[in-house]
């Protein structure tokens, strides 16, 4: 069974800080691993997204990067701003089998980026 | 592109009654959609996978008895709790992915409250 987990739990930063926010898997079979965003109250937002075979991925101030054999990614965000503030939510899509297409969340990393 | 919306986002019943739930795709085609469920302050967890024309398959220890799913058309799926309890409170997401993409497309997610 696939099991993520993410670290820290919580991070506040003040503005302008670049910070790392980590996810760890279980299982190294998977499809794609995943990075949201979720406001208080909200839905998820799709920041990043990598295929197994890639090993990052970069989308304006946030890069993602993944390790399978290890089972590791991390999400990068440079230059941090109080717009960032949001939980981060890292999931792994497991590949193949009757599982396909299944995400597997881990609990969060909840960020606060104070002016 | 690849717009998931879900509704309502916010809905308060009283015990015993059924709330029905809709997710769709705006903009393209879902045999496959997902409904997850987020307990406060915890991540999300897989509910269910509703496949278009047949059976919802769900996650052990969900009771399909109470979480009703159809997926009648390629655009739409529902969730109904039925006789809602108040342990049934909790926040509900839905998502698909779009053929050709291989990320996921969330909702935005339904507040239920059970009174």
């Amino acid at each position: 069974k696939q099991e993520v987990t993410q670290i820290p739990a919580a991070l506040s930063v003040p503005e302008g800080e670049n910070l790392v926010l980590n996810c760890s898997f279980t299982d190294s079979a998977i499809y794609n691993l995943q990075w949201f965003r979720q406001d208080p109250g909200k839905g998820l937002t799709s920041l990043l997204l990598i295929q197994s075979s890639q090993r990052e991925q970069t989308s304006g101030r946030l890069n993602a990067s993944l390790d399978k054999s290890s089972g590791r990614s991390t999400l990068y965000i440079a230059a941090s701003q109080p717009g960032d503030s949001a939980t981060y939510l890292c999931a792994v899509g497991k590949a193949g089998g009757t599982s396909y297409g299944k995400l597997t969340f881990g609990q969060g990393t909840i960020l606060t980026v104070h002016p | 592109g690849a717009v998931v919306s879900q509704h309502p986002s916010r809905v308060i019943c009283k015990s015993g009654t059924s709330v029905k739930i809709e997710c769709r795709s705006l903009d393209f085609q879902a045999t496959t959609m997902f409904w997850y469920r987020q307990f406060p302050k915890k991540s999300l967890m897989l509910m269910a996978t509703s496949n278009e024309g047949s059976k919802a398959t769900y996650e052990q220890g969900v009771e399909k008895d109470k979480f009703l799913i159809n997926h009648a058309s390629l655009t739409l799926s529902t969730l109904t709790v039925t006789s809602a309890h108040p342990e049934d409170s909790s926040f509900y997401i839905c998502s698909a992915r779009a053929t050709g993409l291989y990320g996921y497309t969330f909702g935005s997610g339904t507040r239920l409250t059970v009174v």
